[in-house]
């Protein structure tokens, strides 16, 4: 698993409110992703990052923000959580020899 | 618009039946192919493919890669329980190295 961990692993928050969620990777990679995870939407890539403080959208961007100060961190937040942000959050780590990805164990949000 | 499709979206076998899962894609700049099996957890990484007619192997599990029709499959033989999974396939693509996911195939082994 590449030592990738996040955090909070379960979030029950309210609609308006701001949540950030965090990644942590311990082999040094260049690459971490956030993605979340839907039935019938599979994986669908939110944002990424190729390095520190370079950070790029993915397909389903809207209402999400990113930053990466230190290689190993990769943060994701929630301006104003809304309903239909409640999902699956799976981080990704990616190193330069490869395109294998190595997911973190997921966060379980839920906004009401 | 880069799309990746899975198919079937479920399967149920019993114990022993070979299964075999297929991905197609329609993206530009095409760079591998990855499969993932995906328990009740985060996916982990089963194969990736990057050249065409050359099969991957792993014990039970098999996967092939044809670039001129754009699509993998993933073969597992002589299924156990502990095969049911979601079969997830990615693309990346060369241009960003983004990912691209299908809905994946959810595969049920019956004892």
């Amino acid at each position: 698993d590449a030592g990738i961990t996040q955090s909070p692993r379960h979030k029950v928050t309210e609609t308006g409110t701001p949540v950030t969620l965090r990644c942590h990777q311990t082999e040094n990679h260049r690459y971490m992703y956030w993605y979340r995870q839907d039935p019938g939407h599979g994986l669908r890539l939110i944002h990424y990052s190729y390095g520190v403080k370079d950070t790029d959208k993915g397909e389903v961007s809207d209402g999400y923000s990113v930053s990466r100060s230190k290689t190993e961190d990769f943060l994701l937040t929630l301006e104003s959580a809304t309903s239909s942000q409640t999902s699956v959050y799976f981080c990704a780590a990616q190193g330069d020899g490869g395109d294998e990805q190595f997911f973190g164990p997921g966060t379980r949000l839920t906004v009401l | 618009e880069d799309k990746v499709v899975q198919s079937p979206l479920s399967l149920v076998v019993h114990e022993g039946d070979t299964v075999t899962l297929n991905c197609s894609y329609e993206v530009t700049n095409f760079r591998s192919l990855l499969w993932y099996k995906q328990e009740k957890k985060a996916p982990t990484f089963l194969f990736m493919l990057t050249s065409s007619g050359i099969e991957k192997k792993s014990g039970r599990l098999s996967s092939i890669l044809d670039k001129k029709e754009l699509f993998s499959i993933l073969n597992i033989t002589a299924t156990q329980t502990g095969d049911s999974a979601i079969y997830l396939c990615a693309v990346v693509l060369t241009t960003g190295n983004q990912f691209y996911f299908g809905t994946g195939t959810s595969l049920t082994v019956i004892p």
